[in-house]
Formats: C-alpha cells, structure tokens, sequence
C-alpha cells in the first residue's frame, strides 16, 4: 500500500509560534487526508485534500496539496495550548495507513 | 449519541486468557475497521470489513487475533490466549466506501484500552 513519511516527529513550540509538519509520499496520491489526536483521545478528522496545488483553510490550520500530489502540509499559525496533540496524514487509500504523525507540545 | 461506540473502554486480563471488543459503528457506514495504536505510535491497521465481508487483514496480525460483522452492523474483535505484548489501545472507525478511488473520511470510536498482566 501506499505509505507516508511524516516529518517531524516531535516538535515543541511556544505558545505563540507557528508549527508545520510534512507529509511526504514516493507515489502519487488520489487524495490525503489529516487527522488530530489530542493526548489520551482518539484520531478526529480534520480535512481531505483532492486536487493538485489544493490549499484549505481552517482558521489558523492551513493545509496544502503539491503540485505532483505526491507532499502535503499543515501549517498552524500562532499556536495554542489546545493545538497540542499528534497530527497524522493519511494516504487516503480505503484502509486509512497512518505513519508516527508529528507530535505537538504547545508551551504556555 | 450518533457517533462509533466502543465497549469495553479498558479491560485488564491475565495472560492466556481471552477477551473480546465490540464496535458499533454509525449506522448508516458500510465500511468498518479495527486499529491497534501503542504509546507514540500511529495506529496500526488490523482488518476491515465492508458490509459483512471481511475484506483485508493485516500480515501482522496474528491467528489469535479474529473479527467478525456479522449482519454488516457491529463487529467484535476477540483475541485468545492474550500476551503482554497484546496490551495496547484498540481502536475501532467505520466509514462510508463509495468504491471509488476516493476515500471519504474516518470516524473513530474511543478505543478499548487492554492491559495485559
């Protein structure tokens, strides 16, 4: 199946600050999708992203499709404490493979 | 509450011993699946089912490992003879499978924490 490197896999902020994580696939992908876990909470979905070059906004969650749909991001801006958790992309093949995600610490 | 239902939420065993989880799914998803997700890990696919059919089970998935859908709604996942190595969280998501290339999106249940002793 399809799999997808998540880089970083930790990454700690202020509060305050600006965090991305990446996605990034050697195949093309249909679609990709992203998910957040916040600490002792289960995967929630965030959005899906289907076409090529595509960026969606989710207030201070950006998130974007490359060119060559085979790379995602998503850009949080001013991070805050209710940002931490791990986010996870997704192949969006039918079986939903998940990598490590990036785990966010948010520090007040 | 509309949303995928797990039961139990923990469950403690001894080794050897069997245990079996429930899902329910949202009602109207055709497409169900189990997860194993171990601390710092990104859940880790077990099998699916779409419909009654149980579709796809994962390599790593052991022979001690079954689940079932019976009538296509909820789905138990029973593991005999438990391991320690067994202890993780269970995570159960369903789905709506359109048969096209595109995948819609996951609803995941709470997880059904095992704690092997």
């Amino acid at each position: 199946g399809q799999q997808v490197m998540q880089i970083p896999q930790y990454q700690h902020v202020q509060e305050g600050e600006d965090f991305t994580t990446y996605c990034n696939s050697s195949t093309t992908l249909s679609n990709i999708q992203w998910y957040k876990q916040r600490p002792g909470g289960h995967p929630v979905f965030l959005i899906q992203l289907v076409k090529s070059g595509e960026v969606k906004k989710q207030k201070r969650l950006t998130f974007q499709f490359g060119e060559a749909k085979k790379n995602s991001s998503l850009h949080i801006t001013a991070t805050q404490t209710t940002d931490v958790g791990t986010y996870f992309c997704d192949s969006g093949t039918y079986k939903y493979i998940f990598g490590t995600g990036t785990r966010l610490k948010v520090l007040a | 509450d509309t949303g995928v239902s797990q039961n139990p939420r923990h469950k403690i065993t001894k080794r050897g011993q069997n245990v079996t989880f429930r899902c329910d799914p949202i009602s109207e998803h055709n497409r169900l699946y189990w997860y194993r997700q171990t601390l710092g890990q990104g859940p880790e696919f077990l099998t699916y089912f779409q419909n009654e059919a149980q579709l796809e089970k994962s390599r790593l998935l052991s022979d001690r490992f079954s689940a079932e859908r019976p009538k296509g709604s909820f789905s138990t996942l029973e593991i005999q003879r438990t391991e320690q190595g067994d202890s993780a969280m269970y995570l159960c998501a369903s789905s709506i499978g359109t048969g096209g290339g595109v995948n819609t999106e996951a609803f995941f249940g709470q997880g059904t924490r095992l704690t092997v002793v």
